[in-house]
């Protein structure tokens, strides 16, 4: 098993630009979650999705769009890049045992993006 | 509103034993993991309390108490491999849904 991929590895857009962040999980998992994370604050969830065609916001989610059309597959799209963005992306699935029950998550390598 | 503190810096000697602290503040509570994080890489789970008490893994040790809304992680016979950072992270169980808060991290340099 592959576990959590991610690609790209490293991104520099410019202002206003888009792109699409992949991830893919070959563990079937059920959840998957995009993160970001910025020196001295933490990990910081985006979106999420609890299945294929469900997906959720988390804490900071302006400016990204999610999908989930596949189990495997939790593409990020930046609309509009802005400097704010400028960060290092994490994707994670994890499968729950139970509903309701948390279980653990697995981290893809991440996405590290520079928007100037 | 979701806070999770722990240090945000810790230095420590090869061989010896250290204790992360980590205090919470959550809506809810469904569980409680800890994370470790080389500088560059992604987060690997080391652990995960959801019942009061120590739970021991080899050299690591995490302990939880609810009603405090209190954990460490207890590393013994430091290595230099284990300069990293550490992430407590909750559950607030909102919705039964796997999301997780996380702290910011305390960064743990083992020194020979």
């Amino acid at each position: 098993n592959a576990g959590v991929t991610q690609t790209p590895k490293f991104q520099v857009l410019k202002t206003g630009q888009s792109m699409t962040l992949q991830c893919a999980q070959d563990m079937n998992h059920e959840y998957m979650s995009w993160y970001r994370q910025d020196p001295g604050m933490g990990l910081r969830l985006i979106h999420y999705s609890v299945g294929a065609g469900i997906t959720d916001q988390g804490e900071v989610p302006n400016g990204y769009n999610v999908s989930r059309s596949t189990t495997e597959d939790f593409p990020l799209r930046l609309l509009s890049a802005a400097p704010s963005q400028t960060s290092v992306y994490f994707c994670a699935s994890s499968n729950p045992r139970l509903a309701g029950v948390t279980d653990t998550q697995y981290f893809g390598p991440g996405t590290r993006l520079t928007v100037l | 509103g979701q806070n999770i503190d722990q240090p945000t810096e810790m230095t420590a000697t090869e061989g010896a034993i250290v204790q992360i602290n980590c205090t919470y503040q959550t809506s809810g509570f469904n569980g409680l993991f800890w994370y470790q994080q080389h500088a560059g890489e992604a987060p690997t789970f080391l652990s995960y309390n959801v019942l009061d008490g120590l739970e021991e893994k080899g050299r690591f040790s995490s302990f939880l108490s609810r009603s405090k809304g209190y954990s460490y992680l207890l590393l013994k016979e430091l290595q230099m491999k284990d300069s990293a950072s550490y992430l407590c992270a909750v559950n607030p169980g909102l919705g039964g849904y796997s999301t997780l808060t996380f702290g910011k991290g305390t960064m743990l340099l083992v020194s020979p």
